[in-house]
Parts: C-alpha cells; structure tokens; sequence
C-alpha cells in the first residue's frame, strides 16, 4: 500500500495569507497526485489533478506542484471561503486508492 | 451536469450487510471512460477508498475490506451498488459515491449509515 502523510494537521492562517500543504507520499508515485476541499457536511470537491493541473472552475489563487515523493498545495492569498480540510489523494495505484490524513485549515 | 445521489437505509444491525444505491444522471456508467467508486469517511476522521467499478463488471476493492466488500453495477438503472457484509460499529461512517477517473471528479452528497441495534 502507498502511504499518504500531510502536513500539518491542522494550520492556523488569516485572510490574505499564503498557505502551503505538504503531501508525503511512501514511494514513488510520480505526478499521479490530486488535491481536494471539503467542507463540514459536504462531499469534497476536486481542485488539483495530476498534481499541478487546476480543475476547471477552481480559482487561480489554488496552485499544485510536485512530483515523485513530494507534493505541496499552495493557496496564494487565502480568502473567507477557504478555511476548509484539505485531502491528496495518490492515483498511481489502484491497490488501493488511498488519501492523505487530511489538513485543516483554520482562522487565526 | 453529472449528478450522483446514494440512497440506502440509514441504520444498519451489526453482523448484518449495509446495501447503499448511487444513481447516476447526467452520464452514462456504460459510455465506460470512467470508473465508479465508493468512499466512506467516519465522523471526524479521514476519507477511506472501498473500490470501484468499470461498466464492464470489473472491479477494485480496498484490501482492508476485499474479503466483506462487493460493488455491482446495473447499466439498465444507470445504478452501481455497495454491499458490504457482517458490518460492526467500525463501518459507521458516511459513504459516498463518486465518480472516478484516478481522481474522484464527481461526488454524491453523501449518506450517513449508522451500525447500531
């Protein structure tokens, strides 16, 4: 199984911030990397796909990049609708698809 | 717009088998293209992948639960379904549907079972 560790748990940022989350992943799995949103009582939504490709719709301030073993998600400057849990998800194996613990992203 | 919408009952005996539904609207499961998974996600914790499936039959399960896990599509319905069998207080959870691509890009909304007698 390929193990997803982010960091951190729980990050504590005001508006207008720059926030960044790290995705670990056990081996390698290439750029095969998604990032996602979710809010209390909702399913999460897809931002990021292939590690630095945006989901249409997902505003610009949302960036991905790495590859291989690490990963980061950067918001560029966080706005009120922001403050979320943020999960990457690995695609380079299917056995099984697996997440990461997820990162919540709190107001200071 | 893709849509999918579980349904299922919300309450479920422990040692009995959870039966959940997704209907799919707006696309079709036997266009193939895509995969069609269910994700669990207990209250407060992370997401778990269970599997998927393609419009062939062929599916994908979680290891951690392969042995109590079966997913089945019906193309007729544009419906793929969850059982999941000799359930415990640990499979209370909400489960989602979603579809899949490597990456999940459409989601139910999601339903809360709940394992309790």
């Amino acid at each position: 199984d390929i193990q997803m560790t982010q960091s951190p748990s729980t990050l504590s940022a005001s508006v207008g911030d720059r926030v960044t989350i790290t995705c670990r992943a056990s081996q390698s799995i290439s750029n095969w990397l998604g990032w996602y949103q979710q809010k209390p009582g909702k399913a999460p939504k897809l931002l990021i796909y292939k590690a630095s490709n945006l989901e249409s719709g997902v505003p610009s301030r949302f960036s991905g990049s790495g590859s291989g073993t690490e990963f980061t998600l950067t918001i560029s400057s966080l706005q009120p609708d922001d403050f979320a849990t943020y999960y990457c998800q690995q695609y380079n194996s299917y056995s099984p698809l697996s997440f990461g613990g997820g990162t919540k992203v709190e107001i200071k | 717009q893709v849509q999918l919408q579980e349904s299922g009952p919300g309450l479920v005996k422990p040692s009995q088998t959870l039966s959940l539904t997704c209907t799919v609207s707006g696309a079709s499961i036997s266009s193939g293209t895509y995969y069609w998974s269910w994700i669990r996600q207990p209250a407060g914790k992370g997401l778990e992948w269970i599997g998927r499936i393609y419009n062939t039959g062929s599916t994908n399960y979680n290891p951690s639960l392969k042995s109590r896990v079966t997913i089945s599509v019906d193309m007729s319905k544009n419906q793929f379904s969850l059982k999941l069998t000799s359930v415990t207080a640990a499979d209370t959870a909400v489960y989602y549907c979603a579809r899949t691509g490597g990456t999940f890009d459409y989601w139910g909304q999601g339903t809360l079972v709940t394992v309790s007698s």
